[in-house]
């Protein structure tokens, strides 16, 4: 167990819905990095948070969006999803801005239909 | 901006025999590196991380990479495989530019008996 919690692990959705994935840090990390990882673009960084505000983003479609609540856990919504965005997610957690390391969750696995 | 480039998707080795797995980078600053290990389905762990300490760095399971400046290289060695080293190994770079890691394609290392 890292100490970074996704849930859920498993998602299968159709076209056009909508989801929500969640993660909780590791205890005492201030921030929370999300990954999207397919076979085709390998692993892609969407956002960054940090202690409550978005600090940097990636390669993020306008259809997803993300916040940090102030118990510092993370949700990455996903919306009118295409079969494109079948992919493994991440989050990855670090205690800051600087490169101390990043602890990574299992992931949550999307599959549109 | 910073980048890693993996020199080889695939490599394969008999067990008992070394292990290497290439990596350069481009930073505009002092990087930070990492080699991160993904086993099939499971998330990604850390192997080693180098942050400007001690260029030879030593990680778990008997890994080790050498940070070399000149030649902007971090390969992953292994003195002999084991069939459990048999995962996709990617190496991670980051810089105080953002501080966001950055990933390699990824390399899969096979390991036969």
């Amino acid at each position: 167990d890292s100490g970074v919690t996704q849930t859920p692990k498993h998602l299968i959705t159709a076209t056009g819905q909508r989801v929500t994935l969640r993660c909780s840090p590791r205890s005492g990390d201030l921030s929370v990095y999300w990954y999207q990882q397919s076979l085709d673009q390998g692993l892609q960084f969407l956002i960054q948070y940090y202690n409550g505000e978005e600090r940097a983003k990636g390669n993020i479609l306008e259809r997803f969006s993300a916040q940090q609540f102030p118990d510092l856990h993370s949700e990455l919504n996903l919306s009118s999803l295409e079969l494109g965005d079948s992919a493994l997610y991440f989050c990855a957690s670090s205690p800051g801005i600087a490169n101390y390391g990043y602890t990574f969750g299992s992931g949550t696995r999307l599959t549109v239909v | 901006a910073q980048s890693v480039t993996q020199l080889d998707s695939h490599v394969s080795v008999s067990e008992g025999t070394p292990v290497l797995l290439r990596c350069n980078y481009s930073s505009s600053y002092s990087p930070s590196l990492f080699w991160y290990v993904q086993h099939p389905n499971k998330g990604l762990q850390l192997l080693l991380k180098y942050t400007s300490a001690a260029t030879l760095v030593k990680g778990i399971n008997g890994f080790e990479a050498e940070f070399k400046k000149s030649e902007t290289s971090f390969h992953l060695t292994k003195p002999s495989a084991h069939m459990s080293d048999a995962a996709e190994y990617f190496c991670v770079v980051s810089d105080g530019g953002s501080y966001i890691p950055t990933f390699g394609r990824g390399t899969s290392l096979i390991v036969h008996p």
